[in-house]
């Protein structure tokens, strides 16, 4: 059974760069696409981006200039930076995996709630 | 980028009713088009892809069906389990984006 599991820190002030990272177990890491979505408290959700292989990364592109992916196999960890956060930015993060280009979200990590406050 | 309109935004049924969410794209988006479950406090869960493929333990009671723009999700015979909120969501260009979400409530 694949899983995912979120972490990294819960509240992050303004100005700064959210840094999240989701660890994947239960099958390989390779020949996926490693996505991040966000959904602000009561909204809808948002896709941030995906890294695949190390060499193909997607952006939002209302998020590209403060996004960064990567992806380290060896760890079978992959990682959002996020910077320059404001309130607006203040979300429940989930890390996913999409089966392949265009398809779907198969499995998703439980999510982790980023405030952004000072 | 594409945007997805889901209607109704909130419905309320009964155990046993038949619904039907509708989702519309602003642009033909082909067959990359998934719906999702999601409860409150927790992660979304895939139900259906490529329009209607039925995801791995999904009940039969949820289906998919369209082409092009415009997409349905019936849920045959509501459960109990069923109260929740439903995303569309499109894979065919970039950003990938989600409809606004319809949440199922008791009526």
């Amino acid at each position: 059974q694949v899983q995912l599991q979120e972490s990294g820190p819960g509240l992050v002030k303004p100005s700064e760069t959210l840094s999240l990272t989701c660890t994947v177990s239960g099958d390989s890491i390779n020949g996926y696409y490693w996505t991040w979505i966000r959904q602000p408290p009561g909204k809808g959700l948002e896709w941030i981006g995906y890294i695949y292989n190390s060499g193909i990364i997607k952006y939002n592109p209302s998020l590209k200039s403060r996004v960064t992916l990567s992806l380290d196999t060896s760890r079978r960890q992959f990682s959002l930076n996020l910077s320059s956060v404001t309130a607006a930015d203040t979300a429940v993060y989930y890390c996913a995996r999409e089966k392949g280009r265009g398809d779907s979200l198969d499995y998703w990590g439980q999510g982790t709630l980023v405030t952004v406050s000072s | 980028d594409i945007q997805m309109t889901q209607s109704p935004s909130s419905v309320s049924a009964s155990v046993g009713d038949r619904v039907t969410i509708t989702c519309r794209a602003s642009q033909g988006i082909s067959s990359w088009l998934a719906w999702y479950q999601q409860k409150p406090g927790k992660a979304p869960k895939l139900l259906i892809y490529a329009v209607s493929s039925l995801h791995s333990g999904v009940p039969s009671r949820f289906s998919g069906s369209g082409s092009g723009t415009d997409f349905t999700l019936t849920i045959s015979s509501l459960q109990p389990e069923d109260f929740a909120t439903y995303y569309c969501q499109q894979g065919a260009s970039f950003p990938y984006t989600f409809g606004q979400g319809t949440k199922l409530e008791i009526k």
